[in-house]
C-alpha cells in the first residue's frame, strides 16, 4: 500500500499570511493526488485535483504543486474562512489512502 | 446540482448489522464510479470502498474485506454498503462521494454529509 505523510500537522497563521502543506508519498504516484479541505462537522471539499488543476470554483488562493512523490497545497492571502483541516489523497493505486491531515488555524 | 444523501446509520452491537444508502440526484448516475469514505470520531478520512458504473467491479480496504459489500442500484440512482460482522472500531461517519475517472484524472468531486455509524453494546 502507499503511504501518505503530511506536514506539519498544525500550523497556525495570520490573516494575509501564506502557508504550504507538504504531502509525502512513499512511492511514485506521478501526479494522482487531490486535496480536500473539512470544517469541523462537515464533509470534505475538492480543492486540487490531479497535483495542481483547481476544482471549479475553488479560488486562486489555494495552489497545488508536486510529482512523483512530494506534493504541496498553498494557500495565500489567508482568509479567516480557511481554518480547516486539509487532507491529501493518492488514487495511483488501490487503497485510495488519505494524509493524516492538516489542521490549519487562523490567528 | 448534484446531490448525494446518505442514510442508514445508527447504533448496533458489535457482531451485528447495517446498510447504508446513499441516493443521488443531479446527474447521471450510471455512468460514474461511486466511493464510500469513513471518518471515526475526531480522526481523518478513510478510505472504504468502490464500485464501478454498473457495479460488477468493488474495491475495498482490508479491514472490512469480508465484512463490508457495495453495490449499486443504477434504476434507483442508489449505491449501498452492507456492514456485516460490525466491531467498535467500524464506528465512524460514514460519507458517499462521486468519484470521476479520466485519462490522467481521478478525484473524488461532489460528498454527501455522511451518516453516523455506533457501534457499542
Amino acid at each position: 500500500d502507499i503511504q501518505l505523510t503530511q506536514s506539519p500537522s498544525f500550523l497556525s497563521a495570520s490573516v494575509g499570511d501564506s502557508v504550504t502543506i507538504t504531502c509525502r508519498a512513499s512511492q511514485d504516484i506521478t501526479t494522482y493526488v487531490n486535496w480536500y479541505q473539512q470544517k469541523p462537522g462537515r464533509a470534505p471539499n475538492l480543492l486540487i485535483y490531479a497535483a495542481y488543476v483547481l476544482h471549479s470554483g475553488v479560488p486562486s488562493r489555494f495552489r497545488g504543486d508536486g510529482s512523483v512523490t512530494e506534493f504541496t497545497l498553498t494557500i495565500s492571502s489567508l482568509r479567516p474562512e480557511d481554518s480547516a483541516t486539509y487532507y491529501c489523497q493518492q488514487l495511483n493505486s488501490y487503497p485510495h489512502n488519505f494524509g493524516p491531515g492538516t489542521q490549519l488555524e487562523i490567528k | 446540482e448534484v446531490q448525494l444523501v446518505e442514510s442508514g446509520g445508527g447504533l448496533v452491537q458489535p457482531g451485528g448489522s447495517l446498510r447504508l444508502s446513499c441516493a443521488a440526484s443531479g446527474f447521471t448516475f450510471s455512468r460514474y464510479w461511486m466511493t464510500w469514505v469513513r471518518q471515526a470520531p475526531g480522526k481523518g478520512l478513510e478510505w472504504v470502498s468502490n464500485v464501478n458504473q454498473d457495479g460488477s467491479e468493488t474495491y475495498d480496504v482490508d479491514s472490512v474485506r469480508g465484512r463490508f459489500t457495495v453495490s449499486r442500484d443504477n434504476a434507483k440512482n442508489s449505491v449501498f454498503l452492507q456492514l456485516n460482522s460490525l466491531r467498535v472500531e467500524d464506528t465512524a461517519v460514514y460519507f458517499c462521494a462521486r468519484r470521476v475517472r479520466e485519462v490522467g484524472l481521478d478525484f473524488y468531486d461532489y460528498w454527501g454529509q455522511g451518516t453516523l455509524v455506533t457501534v457499542s453494546s
